[in-house]
């Protein structure tokens, strides 16, 4: 089966800590993205990777960090730095041409006790 | 000015009904349209993508382009119950650009 999983899908976190959401594909998509959504606001873009070992700041990533040490993989490090981390976190990879789609993963609910 | 516009809702539509959503943008730049159908609780979904002007079908979904208006929109013909989610209107600047900019969306009730 091809898609995107995300894991764990609810996590809990004191704070203080450093939480890391797990992002994985296996369509074979070069880019992936992690956007986060709150009530209210959409989906606002935390980083996004368009080769491996390469990354770029979205609109929203202070307090957040990536990696892309593997294609199928796009880990996301929460860390302590980030003020206000409770959030429903999407991954999410981009297609082939000639659309470009980009479609999500099922996310992760994080809450900071 | 928000860079993507939708009309938050609750837009309530009769089971049977015409849906009719819409999205407008403020980069003229902009190419590429989607149109995301999202479940409480569940994540984005892709239902329709269109490019360029004019009318693009797939099933009871129609997406509408105007760019001449900035103006981007979805139909859902014969409304069922299952159709109630939020809808999600993004855009992208330029064929392959990575960045998608979403609005943030309306939800959309259909009335039994």
């Amino acid at each position: 089966d091809g898609g995107i999983t995300q894991s764990p899908k609810y996590l809990f976190r004191k704070e203080g800590q450093n939480v890391t959401l797990s992002c994985e594909q296996n369509l074979n998509h070069d880019a992936m993205y992690w956007y986060r959504q709150d009530p209210g606001q959409g989906l606002r873009l935390i980083y996004y990777s368009q080769i491996v070992n390469d990354f770029q700041k979205g609109d929203i990533a202070e307090g957040y960090s990536v990696s892309r040490e593997k294609k199928e993989s796009f880990p996301l490090t929460v860390t302590s730095a980030q003020k206000n981390p409770t959030a429903f976190y999407l991954c999410a990879s981009r297609g082939r041409k000639p659309n470009n789609e980009q479609f999500f993963g099922p996310g992760t609910r994080l809450t900071v006790l | 000015q928000k860079e993507v516009e939708q009309n938050s809702g609750p837009l309530s539509v009769p089971e049977g009904a015409i849906a009719s959503l819409n999205c407008t943008y403020s980069d003229r730049g902009s190419q590429s349209f989607f149109w995301y159908r999202q479940y409480s609780g569940k994540s984005p979904e892709l239902i329709m993508s269109i490019y360029s002007n004019g009318d693009k079908e797939d099933g009871r979904f129609t997406a509408q382009l105007n760019k001449a208006s900035q103006y981007v929109s979805l139909l859902i013909r014969d409304s069922q119950p299952s159709d109630s989610a939020t809808y999600l209107c993004a855009v992208r600047r330029d064929f392959g650009n990575e960045k998608l900019t979403f609005g943030t969306g309306t939800r959309l009730t259909i009335i039994p």
